[in-house]
C-alpha cells in the first residue's frame, strides 16, 4: 500500500517552455500533498504543500506564478514549471498523506521527476 | 540554527557493524519524527517512524527518541553494504504541522 507515483519520471525541455509533472496516489486518498525539489548533493526543500479543492500554500522565496500547482481529486496534483530556465533544472519529488492515516504525518514519496532544462 | 541538523558524515563502517546515525531538531513542539534512506538517483523511502520518547525497532533498525534532549537516533544493526545511502531525518509537527523538515542527510557506506 501507499503508493505514490510520478509521471514523467525525466524530462528534457529548451528554455522558455512549460512542463507539467503528475503525481498520484495510486492505492489511497491524499488530502494532502507535497511537492519537494531536492538540488545535488543537497536534502530536500519544501516548494509547496496542495490541498484538495484549494490553492497550494507555498513557502517562502518559491514563485507561485512559476511553480503552478493543482489539485484537482483526492489522488491527482500537478505541479507545472512555468517558462523553465536552465536554473530550474531540478529532481522534483511529490509526497502524498493518507486520508485515513489520521493523526501521522507519515509522508509517501513518489519516484521523482528528473527535469533538464537546456 | 538550522532546524534539523544531522552528523555530517560521511559514516564509513564495515559490514556487520553497527551504524549510528544522529539527529537533533530545534522546534521543541514538534510531535513526529521519521527516518527517510534515500539511494542515489532516487526519492527518500521510509524506514522508520516514531512518536514517542524511547526506542522502535524494527528489524535490523532501531530509532531512538528523547524529546527533552531534542535528539532522534537511528541504529543500523549488521550493516550490508546494501544500507549504503543516504540517510535523512525528517520532524512535522510543532510549528509545521503536518509538513516535513529534512535535515542536511548522513551518507553511510557499509564496507564489505
Amino acid at each position: 500500500g501507499a503508493v505514490v507515483s510520478q509521471h514523467p519520471s525525466r524530462v528534457i525541455c529548451k528554455s522558455g517552455t512549460s512542463v507539467k509533472i503528475e503525481c498520484r496516489s495510486l492505492d489511497f486518498q491524499a488530502t494532502t500533498m507535497f511537492w519537494y525539489r531536492q538540488f545535488p548533493k543537497q536534502s530536500l526543500m519544501l516548494m509547496a504543500t496542495s490541498n484538495e479543492g484549494s490553492k497550494a500554500t507555498y513557502e517562502q522565496g518559491v514563485e507561485k506564478d512559476k511553480f503552478l500547482i493543482n489539485h484537482a481529486s483526492l489522488t491527482l496534483s500537478t505541479l507545472t514549471v512555468t517558462s523553465a530556465h536552465p536554473e530550474d533544472s531540478s529532481f522534483y519529488i511529490c509526497s502524498a498523506r493518507d486520508l485515513l492515516a489520521g493523526g501521522t504525518t507519515e509522508q509517501f514519496f513518489g519516484p521523482g521527476t528528473r527535469l533538464t532544462v537546456l | 540554527q538550522k532546524e534539523v541538523e544531522q552528523n555530517s558524515g560521511p559514516l564509513s563502517v564495515p559490514e556487520g557493524a553497527i551504524a549510528s546515525l544522529n539527529c537533533t531538531y530545534s522546534d521543541r513542539g514538534s510531535q513526529s519524527f521519521f527516518w527517510y534512506r534515500q539511494y542515489s538517483g532516487k526519492s527518500p523511502e521510509l524506514i522508520m517512524s516514531i512518536y514517542s520518547n524511547g526506542d522502535k525497532e524494527d528489524g535490523r533498525f532501531t530509532a531512538q527518541l528523547n524529546k527533552a534532549s531534542q535528539y532522534v537516533s537511528l541504529l543500523i544493526r549488521d550493516s550490508q553494504p546494501s544500507d549504503s545511502a543516504t540517510y535523512l531525518c525528517a520532524v512535522a509537527g510543532g510549528t509545521s504541522y503536518g509538513k516535513l523538515t529534512f535535515g542536511q542527510g548522513t551518507i553511510l557506506t557499509v564496507h564489505p
